[in-house]
């Protein structure tokens, strides 16, 4: 069963402009990490945020973590055509451990 | 390093055939995962391993079969294929598991069943 859900599903901006997408879960965590999946490629990590952590940034990057909305956001900053590629958000299942992903937003991004 | 690495990149097969997806790790990685993309419906779970010797299923098991005889290769199964398995398959691999630790994927298998 999904535990994310992104939104938007597709996302189009000019290169430049700020992109922001969304992600909810249902249940408690530890950690919610997002990954970058260019066309025909496999995923890549981005950012691994704590239950106990409100902020993180990397780069162009800044995710926020609202756990007691069960939401997180991926703010991608000046955005570039080469940010074009779907995210993911990923949650923890807080029994065994494993990784429970979402089902993505499609960013492109228009020279 | 390699990363993880698998093979085919490509693969038709016809219903009923069996065939293996390959998986290598060169990252001393103790945890590996397999995990099948469909479109709309993000990756789903298939069957993971804490080390070798040790493998468990995951969301979407059935029709697959897995085994880690060592920590670097996790060899994924389809023991009589369907339409339904037609899918993008990737392997990844992490330090610890995978809810708390960066994941490394490799670049996929492409397999369509007719």
């Amino acid at each position: 069963s999904q535990q994310g859900e992104e939104d938007p599903q597709a996302l189009s901006i000019q290169e430049g402009e700020n992109a922001t997408m969304n992600c909810s879960y249902k249940t408690s965590i530890n950690n919610l990490q997002w990954y970058r999946q260019n066309s025909g490629r496999g995923l890549v990590h981005l950012i691994l945020i704590r239950s106990n952590e409100r902020e993180k940034h990397s780069g162009r990057l800044r995710v926020t973590l609202d756990t007691s909305k069960k939401s997180s956001s991926l703010l991608i900053t000046a955005s570039r055509a080469a940010d074009t590629a779907s995210y993911f958000c990923a949650t923890d299942d807080n029994q065994g451990g494993k990784l429970i992903f979402g089902q993505g937003t499609e960013l492109s991004v228009k020279p | 390093n390699a990363g993880v690495t698998q093979t085919p990149k490509f693969q038709v097969l016809k219903t009923g055939q069996s065939m293996t997806l390959q998986c290598a790790q060169d990252m001393n990685h103790e945890y590996m995962s397999w995990y099948r993309q469909d479109p709309g419906m993000g990756l789903r779970l298939i069957h993971y391993s804490v080390g070798a010797g040790i493998t468990d299923q995951g969301e979407v098991p059935n029709g697959y079969n897995v085994s880690r005889s060592t920590t670097e290769d996790f060899p994924l199964r389809l023991l009589s294929a369907a339409p339904s398995q037609t899918s993008v398959y990737f392997c990844a691999s992490s330090y610890g598991t995978s809810g708390y630790n960066e994941q490394f994927f490799g670049p996929g298998t492409r397999l369509t069943v007719l």
